[in-house]
């Protein structure tokens, strides 16, 4: 079954200690998204890439940090530069060029810094 | 800067019944919109996928259409069901910018 999977599920922090979220695919899409999602609030950019070795930063980068090392994987690093990390995150990919521009997500990582 | 608003937040209709979602953007130049729902703890499934130059999407109960003019897009959902029952997301991408905009979502319970 191709789709996104992204672990783990729950994540529990202390403040201070960087936590690594990861996301794969096997869709063998080129571009990868990660998003932020607090309640009230639209999912948010924190970083994206299109390609192999390359990544931009969103709208809330601050704090985080991704690599791209394989087209599968696209981890994030919440940094304990982060002042507020409690939330849900998502990964998403989508084709990348000359694609639909469709967005696919997987089941999210929520994340308690206690 | 674009911005997405969907109105009202929540709403709660009977089963059997046809609703309409609303999703709104103030800039017009999309390249897409695309409809998602959310289960509670979950991630986000992809419903419709409207294009820049289509009207409309159709899946199945659900259907999407987009006014560029307006800057609207609606999703119609035909003889609701209970399992329908979720918070339904619409989110906006410009052309040249690889960043999706998202909407706040409208939560949908359908009571049986």
């Amino acid at each position: 079954d191709g789709g996104i999977t992204q672990s783990p599920k729950y994540l529990f922090r202390k403040e201070g200690q960087n936590v690594t979220l990861s996301c794969e695919q096997n869709l063998n899409h080129d571009a990868m998204y990660w998003y932020r999602q607090d309640p009230g609030q639209g999912l948010r950019l924190i970083y994206y890439s299109q390609i192999v070795n390359d990544f931009q930063k969103g709208d809330i980068a601050e704090g985080y940090s991704v690599s791209r090392e394989k087209k599968e994987s696209f981890p994030l690093t919440v940094t304990s530069a982060q002042k507020n990390p409690t939330a849900f995150y998502l990964c998403a990919s989508s084709i990348g060029q000359g694609g639909t521009g469709e967005l696919f997500f997987g089941e999210g990582s929520r994340l308690t810094v206690l | 800067k674009q911005e997405v608003t969907q109105i009202p937040a929540a709403l709660s209709v009977p089963e059997g019944e046809n609703l309409v979602l609303n999703c709104s953007f103030t800039d017009s130049a999309i390249y897409n919109l695309q409809w998602f729902r959310q289960d509670p703890g979950k991630g986000l499934t992809s419903l419709l996928l409207i294009q820049s130059s289509q009207r409309e999407q159709t899946s199945g109960r659900l259907n999407a259409s987009l006014d560029k003019s307006s800057g609207r897009s609606t999703l119609y959902i035909a003889a609701s069901q209970p399992g329908d029952s979720a918070t339904y997301l619409c989110a906006v991408k410009n052309f040249g910018n690889e960043k999706l905009t998202f909407g706040t979502g409208t939560r949908l319970t359908i009571i049986p």
